[in-house]
């Protein structure tokens, strides 16, 4: 079964852009997607968008659509976020998820912290 | 739009917790649950409405389709004190309730 291992804590200044990375070790990501997750502090989870490193597509929501990209790097089986424009509000826990079958997530990482402040 | 109710429920050890989920839309059986405990991430307890994922016990039960789902979870355990989601995936965005969260009586 894959595990998925996050990069560490990040602090940004509000309008730079940080990039999480998310390396899947017991597999290949050639039958995942991977999505990724957003969590603000005491509050619920969102959906980002999703890699399908197999195709090389990316499928983002629109809320963060022009501000995120999602990628993957096959021979490392490592997937990342990038989040662009940062403000004080993108403060939150980002999780990276494999998806088993489209949209269901069954393997999460343990979660990267970003703190955006001036 | 995912709904959650209740925000909070408060249950004694060994008791039964029911908690609903209702869709703005139909999403068939296309709904997932997950358990949150803090500081952890999530973990997948149900998919396709009413399937169990692996390794998760017997006492979590879904059920439902369409817009109306249901948790259940029959004599909680200590380790069953947490925050439960529903998810959609029918539909893009993927979108989750804001949670439900059980704590103790």
């Amino acid at each position: 079964q894959v595990q998925l291992v996050q990069s560490g804590a990040e602090v940004k200044k509000p309008g730079s852009s940080v990039k999480v990375s998310c390396k899947a070790s017991g597999g290949t990501l050639d039958n995942y997607a991977i999505s990724w997750v957003r969590q603000a502090p005491g509050q619920g989870l969102e959906w980002m968008g999703n890699v399908m490193a197999i195709f090389g597509t990316s499928n983002y929501a629109q809320k963060f659509q022009g501000r995120v990209t999602i990628t993957a790097d096959e021979s490392t089986t490592t997937a990342y976020l990038e989040l662009s424009g940062l403000r004080s509000d993108d403060t939150a826990v980002f999780y990276c998820a494999t998806e088993f079958s489209t949209g269901i997530f069954d393997q999460w990482g343990q979660g990267t912290l970003v703190t955006v402040s001036s | 739009v995912m709904t959650q109710s209740p925000a909070t429920l408060s249950v004694s050890p060994g008791e039964g917790a029911t908690l609903s989920c209702r869709a703005s839309q139909s999403v068939s059986s296309y709904l997932a649950w997950y358990q949150q405990r803090p500081g952890q991430a999530p973990r997948l307890l149900i998919y396709g409405a009413s399937t169990r994922a692996t390794g998760i016990p017997a006492r979590f039960s879904g059920s439902g389709s369409g817009t109306e789902f249901t948790l259940t979870i029959s004599s909680l355990q200590s380790e069953d004190f947490a925050v439960y989601y529903c998810q959609q995936y029918d539909n893009w965005p993927r979108t989750f309730g804001q949670g439900s969260k059980v704590e103790i009586k």
